[in-house]
This record gives C-alpha cells, sequence and structure tokens, in this order.
C-alpha cells in the first residue's frame, strides 16, 4: 500500500521560506507516475500547486511560479516543495499526492501538514 | 484558467435518498485521445481528499457503486443514489487536462 507523508516547519515568518518534504513509502519515486503538490487554506477550496515527474520534469500553476521550486530525491525516495517570500495568504493544509496513472490523477494523498504564515 | 463551476454549493439530504452536483467547465476536457479528464474527489470532515471518479464516470478502487460519475465536454455530473451517513463532506470535480490544473469551489453534502 503505498503511503505519502508530509514533513516540514509549521510556523514561518513573513517573507520566509516554505520548506516540505513528502516521504514516500510501499512505491518508487522513480515509478512512472507525477508527484504533486496541493494546498487548501483553511476552511476554503483547493489549489493545485504543481508536479513534477522522477526525471526532474515539472508543471507549476502560473499563479505561484515564481516562488516555487519541485525537487525529487531518489536516494530517500521522497520528493520536496520550496515556496518563497511567504505572506499571510500562504497559510493553508499541504497535501502531497501521487497519480496512480496518466488517468488517475490524485489517487494517493498525504495527510496534510498545517503550515502558518505569522509574525 | 480552466474554471469549473459547481452547483449547488451546498447539498442538504435525506438519508437513503439521491443526490447529485453538477460541474460545468469553462472549456473542454476532451483531449486528443478521445478521453476526458475530469475527476471527482471527496473530502470527508478533517481527511484529506479522496479520489472519487476518474475521467468522467471511472469509479476509483474501493469506491461503493452508488457513486456515479456522467457528462461530456463542458457538462458533468456526480450522483449517489441513496445518500448515507458517511457521504456527510465536501465533494469537488477537477479538471485534469489543461495547465493549471483546477478545482471546482466544492459541494458540501450534509444530512437534512
Amino acid at each position: 500500500q503505498v503511503q505519502l507523508q508530509e514533513s516540514g516547519p509549521r510556523l514561518l515568518k513573513p517573507s520566509g521560506t516554505l520548506s516540505l518534504t513528502c516521504a514516500v513509502s510501499g512505491a518508487s519515486i522513480s515509478s512512472s507516475n507525477w508527484w504533486s503538490w496541493v494546498r487548501q487554506p483553511p476552511g476554503k477550496g483547493l489549489e493545485w500547486i504543481g508536479e513534477i515527474y522522477h526525471d526532474g520534469s515539472t508543471n507549476y500553476n502560473p499563479s505561484l511560479e515564481s516562488r516555487v521550486t519541485m525537487s525529487v530525491d531518489k536516494s530517500k525516495n521522497q520528493f520536496s516543495l520550496k515556496l518563497t517570500s511567504l505572506t499571510a495568504t500562504d497559510t493553508a493544509v499541504y497535501y502531497c499526492a501521487r497519480d496512480v496513472s496518466s488517468d488517475q490523477q490524485l489517487a494517493t494523498w498525504g495527510q496534510g501538514i498545517l503550515v502558518t504564515v505569522s509574525s | 484558467d480552466v474554471v469549473l463551476t459547481q452547483s449547488p454549493l451546498s447539498l442538504p439530504v435525506t438519508l437513503g435518498q439521491p443526490a447529485s452536483i453538477s460541474c460545468r467547465s469553462s472549456q473542454s476536457l476532451v483531449y486528443n485521445n478521445g478521453y476526458t479528464y475530469l475527476n471527482w474527489f471527496q473530502q470527508r470532515p478533517g481527511q484529506s481528499p479522496r479520489l472519487l471518479i476518474y475521467k468522467v464516470f471511472n469509479r476509483d478502487s474501493g469506491v461503493p457503486d452508488r457513486f456515479s460519475g456522467s457528462g461530456s465536454g463542458t457538462d458533468f455530473t456526480l450522483k449517489i443514489s441513496r445518500v448515507e451517513a458517511e457521504d456527510v463532506g465536501v465533494y469537488y470535480c477537477m479538471q485534469g487536462l489543461h495547465w493549471p490544473y483546477t478545482f471546482g469551489q466544492g459541494t458540501k453534502l450534509e444530512i437534512k
């Protein structure tokens, strides 16, 4: 059974940088899947941040593209999200997710991590 | 960006009764392979989203058959044949064809 687990700091200051990691178990990060990040501000809807393939190819949401970097660490079987120049509007639950196939998009999700941006 | 508009946004339903959620897209979601990349997710209170339906009508593994998806082009529907207590939560449609992928606003299903 594939499991995803987000980790990282939960309280950050404005203008700071968010760095989150998604540890993958039960599957290889090098399998033929896209690995995604999605966020959800408290009480609001879902926003797709972007996705990364094991070869490092990425697709980012243009609304965040100037501040987002995703990477893959094959040796640790994990992938990461970096978001710079934080403001309070970046406060959200951040989820990592996996496409099971090109058809079954975002079929597996992590439990999510609440990141709060506040001075 | 592709805008997905869901209706209704709030859906009170009596246990055992059917429920229906509409999702309309601002652009066609049909790829040149003929497949349509419209998915449905369920988010129960306090939980992560769960893929229910992919490519319009395909139920993901373990999804009860009381859930069904239909539609084509830009107009899609999620139906629950008989609502159960465990179906309470927010339902989102999502398009996975055009970058950036986008979600509908969400429909909150509650028991009347």
